[in-house]
């Protein structure tokens, strides 16, 4: 197993702005996964992220809107820019092939 | 179309009653199975995997079936503290993608 960290837990934003979040794992990992949990929805993957090439977004998802960093094999950071409330979700950060393994997410609240 | 399908959405015990929750499921190729644990405000909690039909794992009051169509989360003689929203999510034979449920909210009340 690994031990995932994300920041920040929780936040509230304004309509317009972008914020970054950060996912570091204990371990060096080749992938690492991007999600997000909508309420009463699924987890859906955004991306991913793989160290020294540009990330992996899938249908529906774009780089504009969704840019990820993956600078190291231990850490990753996703943007939502431009953000608007139906950004409002959990984001995760995920590793593992076979089992996968989260961190304990990122509540984004968009005003 | 690969897809999720879990049941029932939510579902509330007695304390000590046992149940069972369903994932059904379609993909091309079943590369995995996997149940999560999600308690409030934290990411999900592995809990098994399973590979092929007939298979089975237990832990603790938890036990997970395998058949070629569908997957059962067998809760024997739940607590309280087994109350969260448990996960089902299948990997397709070729690549890394999973597919995941919208979850059945348990809730084991004392």
């Amino acid at each position: 197993s690994a031990v995932i960290s994300q920041k920040p837990s929780r936040d509230i934003c304004q309509r317009g702005t972008s914020l970054t979040i950060q996912c570091q794992v204990d371990s060096q990992v080749t992938m690492m996964f991007w999600y997000r949990q909508q309420p009463g929805q699924s987890l859906t993957l955004i991306a991913t992220a793989n160290q020294g090439s540009e990330a992996t977004y899938e249908s529906g998802f774009v780089i504009d809107k969704f840019p990820i960093s993956r600078p190291n094999l231990t850490f990753s950071t996703l943007t939502v820019s431009n953000m608007s409330p139906e950004d409002s979700s959990i984001y995760l950060c995920s590793v593992g092939d076979g089992e996968l393994f989260f961190g304990e997410g990122s509540r984004l609240t968009v005003l | 179309e690969d897809q999720v399908t879990q049941s029932p959405e939510a579902l509330r015990l007695q304390e000590g009653e046992s149940s069972s929750l369903n994932c059904s499921y379609t993909v091309s190729g079943l590369r995995g199975l996997f149940w999560y644990r999600q308690d409030p405000g934290k990411g999900p909690e592995f809990l098994f995997t399973l590979y092929s039909a007939g298979e089975e794992k237990e832990k603790e009051r938890l036990k997970a079936t395998l058949t070629k169509k569908e997957s059962f989360l067998h809760i024997t003689a739940p607590k309280p503290e087994d109350s969260a929203t448990y996960l089902c999510a299948v990997q397709r034979g070729t690549g890394n993608q999973f597919y995941f449920g919208t979850g059945t909210s348990l809730t084991v009340i004392p």
